[in-house]
């Protein structure tokens, strides 16, 4: 099966930086998805790793130890709507390939 | 990004009715569809998988008889929630994988929120 952590609420002040951190455990490790989501919307993709390292993307970057079953979100110079969940999704081989998300973690950027 | 369209964004309907949610991906052939259901402050929840001119794959714990699903074409896929109850008000999300675009699964459809009255 799959287990996939991570906190589920973060508070952070804007133009700041906040990382968000996801752990998992799975069999087949295929891949580690980083999405946000607004409430009431569907999730908007974010990023992807699927080797060990830093991927970066403008203010957000995203990074992978999959020794370590490990992930982190970074997002740089926080703005207020940049406050929404940040969903962790690790696609397992065994499991058909499919996305298997954690809990999320609901973000708050305060002035 | 690759493009998933699902339709309608929101349905009320009458207990004991059905509704059907379609989900399209609009610039790549879809070999396979995910339909996942979110309840209010929870992630998703992997419903079912469909692929293209086969039976659709349910995860434990979901009715087949009660979520039907559909995937008749390389772009379009349905799921027909049978027999509504308030219960089955929910947040229905589709995604789409493509055998060419490995990423395209990444993108979601917009959502549908279901409220059954």
């Amino acid at each position: 099966g799959q287990n996939i952590d991570q906190p589920t609420e973060m508070t952070a002040t804007e133009g700041a930086i906040v990382q968000i951190n996801c752990t998992y455990q799975t069999s087949g490790f295929n891949g580690l998805f980083w999405y946000q989501q607004h409430a009431g919307e569907a999730p908007t993709f974010l990023s992807y790793n699927v080797l060990d390292g830093l991927e970066e993307k403008g203010r957000f970057s995203s990074f992978l130890s999959r020794s370590k079953g490990y992930s982190y979100l970074l997002l740089k110079e926080l703005q207020m709507k940049d406050s929404a969940s940040y969903l962790c999704a690790v696609r397992d081989r065994t499991g058909a390939n499919n996305l298997f998300f954690g809990t999320g973690t609901r973000l708050t950027v305060i002035p | 990004g690759a493009v998933v369209s699902q339709h309608p964004s929101r349905v009320i309907c009458k207990s004991g009715t059905s509704v059907k949610i379609e989900c399209r991906s609009l610039d790549f052939q879809a070999t396979t569809m995910f339909w996942y259901r979110q309840f209010p402050k929870q992630s998703l929840m992997l419903m079912a998988t469909s692929n293209e001119g086969s039976k659709a794959t349910y995860e434990q714990g979901v009715e087949k008889d009660k979520f039907l699903i559909n995937h008749a074409s390389l772009t379009l896929s349905t799921l027909t929630v049978t027999s509504a109850h308030p219960e089955d008000s929910s947040f229905y999300i589709c995604s789409a994988r493509s055998r060419t675009r490995v990423e395209a699964e990444a993108f979601f459809g917009q959502g549908t929120r279901l409220t059954v009255v």
